[in-house]
């Protein structure tokens, strides 16, 4: 089975453009988390989707962090405008219900 | 909230032998959920063992083995046999098993094996 996907692997932006992370989960898991992972403050969660419903985003930094999950098998970060700061690892994982959550590769972002 | 503490920054492992990587966690929640995750350098997070709060006997997978002491609130990770492919940073994490499967995690402990 195809684990957790996500692109870009890797992400060079400048500050101020958009930037989409994408992400699909495990087939079959209701389950999908986004998380971010700094050298200063280590991995957090940002936001996370119940059957396509977001369901707590309390970790999500400030009104320019989004994310969507149009469907079970899609989901989307965006960060609109980008900045230096953002640079780090966003992973997505999917569980099934209270299931061991599976990580993606992450996407590395920088921001110039 | 829960908390997660991981003392060890890092640690020195000879190759074959065994390693404990210690985990205190801190939750008012009765029902949680214990993980280990791995990272290697080429930065998956990779599952590597759970450990319910109900289950009585420490949870096993392979060479890894969590030492579960409910009552310190302590769940470390033994890894038997050390090879150099262990070599990577160990995540403790823990998630509510109520109605929030949110995951924190530790700070994470580097391990590297030596030769």
């Amino acid at each position: 089975d195809a684990g957790v996907i996500q692109s870009p692997r890797h992400e060079v932006t400048e500050m101020g453009q958009e930037v989409t992370l994408r992400c699909k989960p495990i087939s079959g898991h209701d389950y999908l988390f986004w998380y971010r992972q700094t050298m200063m403050r280590g991995l957090e969660l940002l936001i996370y989707f119940n059957n396509n419903v977001p369901i707590d985003d309390s970790g999500m930094p400030e009104d320019r962090f989004s994310a969507k999950m149009p469907n079970a098998s899609f989901s989307t970060l965006k960060i609109q405008p980008s900045e230096p700061r953002d640079s780090a690892v966003y992973f997505c994982a999917s569980s099934r219900g209270t299931d061991t959550q599976y990580f993606g590769p992450g996407t590395r972002l920088t921001v110039l | 909230a829960q908390k997660i503490t991981q003392t060890q920054p890092g640690m020195f492992v000879q190759e074959k032998e065994a390693v404990t990587l210690d985990c205190t966690y801190d939750t008012s929640d009765q029902s949680y959920g214990l993980f280990w995750y791995k990272q290697p350098s080429s930065g998956e997070m990779i599952f590597l063992i759970y450990q319910g709060s109900y289950d009585e006997q420490n949870a096993t997978e392979g060479r890894y083995s969590l030492n579960f002491q409910k009552a310190r609130k302590s769940a470390n990770l033994v890894i038997s046999a050390s090879q150099l492919g262990d070599s990577a940073m160990y995540f403790c994490a823990m998630s509510p098993r109520s109605n929030d499967y949110k995951l924190s995690f530790g700070a994470g402990t580097t391990v590297t094996v030596r030769a």
